[in-house]
């Protein structure tokens, strides 16, 4: 069974930031926050991780809170292409991925 | 980098036929590979885990012996689903983890493979 709950959809307007939220009251110590995202009939795209701190790359930011009990994952100007549904996955070193409902993003112009 | 493949990208078939899926990890090494299953509108879920010379092992409610996993090596996984049927109708999706040491990995995914039963 999933881990998280995220939001069914959200909307963004395109240029925006958008800020996806996942709860993951349940989190142990050692496990990680993954966002993947899937676009319409494709498989799933890594965007970021992380266990403690914030962390950010080229895709993306990911805030984590400081009790781990909820995250942020941000995309700081969002186009066209980042509509998706956005999946939060909480995993243990090693372990497998499960997949909960997700989100989907909507960003519209 | 981590790019995976899948062969073929869509398949139909007539039932009771079977059918093979490959996964391949292009640039990359993986010890271990996943494969998925997702109905329309539905999320990803997962069937089996695949490990390099190995039996795989597989989720509850999936018959092994109808999904049949082989990773005969580093680079490659296949799934062949035997004796199709129309409920079996689905996109099946890969997964596979580096062989990189000490690191906590990252599951890169293949683009699916969309299987239609007739």
């Amino acid at each position: 069974d999933a881990k998280t709950t995220q939001p069914p959809s959200m909307d963004c307007a395109e240029g925006r930031a958008a800020n996806l939220p996942c709860n993951h009251s349940t989190i142990s110590g050692n496990e990680y926050v993954y966002w993947y995202r899937q676009i319409h009939s494709q498989g799933p795209q890594y965007i970021i991780h992380g266990l403690k701190n914030n962390e950010t790359n080229e895709m993306a930011s990911l805030i984590i809170t400081e009790d781990r009990k909820s995250s942020t994952l941000i995309l700081p100007h969002a186009t066209l292409r980042d509509t998706a549904v956005y999946y939060c996955i909480v995993m243990e070193y090693g372990n497998k991925l499960v997949f909960g409902a997700g989100t989907i993003l909507r960003v519209k112009s | 980098g981590a790019v995976v493949s899948q062969h073929p990208s869509r398949v139909i078939c007539k039932s009771g036929t079977s059918v093979k899926i490959e996964c391949r990890s292009l640039d990359f090494q993986a010890t271990t590979m996943f494969w998925y299953r997702q109905f329309p509108k539905q999320s990803l879920m997962l069937m089996a885990t695949s490990n390099e010379g190995s039996k795989a092992t597989y989720e509850q409610g999936v018959e092994k012996d109808k999904f049949l996993i082989n990773h005969a090596s580093l680079t490659l996984s296949t799934l062949t689903v035997t004796s199709a049927h129309p409920e079996d109708s689905s996109f099946y999706i890969c997964s596979a983890i580096p062989l990189l040491a000490g690191v906590q990995e990252t599951q890169y995914f293949g683009p699916g493979t969309r299987l239609l039963v007739l």
